[in-house]
């Protein structure tokens, strides 16, 4: 199975902030990465898929880079809704896996 | 818009078959290039996808889980299901449903559940 390894598990950041996540795959998975972001007692909220591409509907806030290994997920400017856990999942093999979560904080 | 809900029992006894509904409206479970899938998270914890079916029997499972799952669609009433069976404590997770892209470029769950919580105990 892939592993991903997600960094920092998790961060304190303050409204406006700069915040970057990053994501790394035990293999080469291309471009198959997928975020979510979930908020507690809720389900995750599909974000980003294909490794850049924005769901609709995400603010242009989020961005994300990468491919093959490494990824990252910026925030540039953190507004109190994206107060959550942010998970990158990796859709190139079966199982399908994710990383274990960033939780970005006040 | 797509909504989908979970249902069935909060407690399953250890080794007994845990069985869970996903029901869909705003939408048909038909379409070809959809899949239906299950993912799990225990309290506190992680992500675990489950696996996933198609409407043309495609299905796909995770390995960890030794064969236990099974999800089944129901088109005429546009419900999905999922089994798990031989639980254990192990089990006891937040389990969600959810609807899958899988193609060459499109691979994520773009629609999911609120959720539902098990408890395996005795």
């Amino acid at each position: 199975d892939i592993q991903m390894t997600q960094s920092p598990s998790s961060l304190s950041a303050s409204v406006g902030d700069r915040v970057t996540i990053t994501c790394r795959a035990s293999q080469s998975i291309s471009r198959y990465l997928n975020w979510y972001q979930q908020k507690p007692g809720k389900a995750p909220k599909f974000l980003i898929y294909a490794a850049s591409s924005l769901q609709s509907g995400v603010p242009s806030r989020f961005s994300v880079s990468g491919s093959g290994t490494d990824f990252t997920l910026t925030i540039s400017s953190l507004q109190p809704e994206d107060f959550a856990t942010y998970y990158c999942q990796q859709t190139y093999n079966i199982p399908w896996t994710f990383g274990h979560g960033t939780r970005v904080e006040i | 818009q797509l909504q989908l809900q979970e249902s069935g029992p909060g407690l399953v006894k250890p080794s007994e078959t845990l069985s869970l509904r996903c029901t869909v409206s705003g939408g048909s479970i038909r379409p070809n290039n959809y899949y239906w899938g299950w993912i799990r998270q225990p309290p506190g914890r992680g992500l675990e996808w489950i696996g996933f079916l198609s409407n043309t029997g495609n299905s796909q499972y995770n390995s960890s889980l030794m064969g236990r799952a099974s999800i089944t669609l129901d088109t005429s009433q546009n419900h999905f299901s999922l089994k798990l069976s031989s639980v254990t404590a192990a089990d006891t997770a937040v389990y969600y449903c959810a609807k899958a892209e899988w193609s060459v470029t499109d691979r994520y769950f773009d629609s999911w559940g609120q959720g539902i919580l098990v408890t395996v105990s005795s």
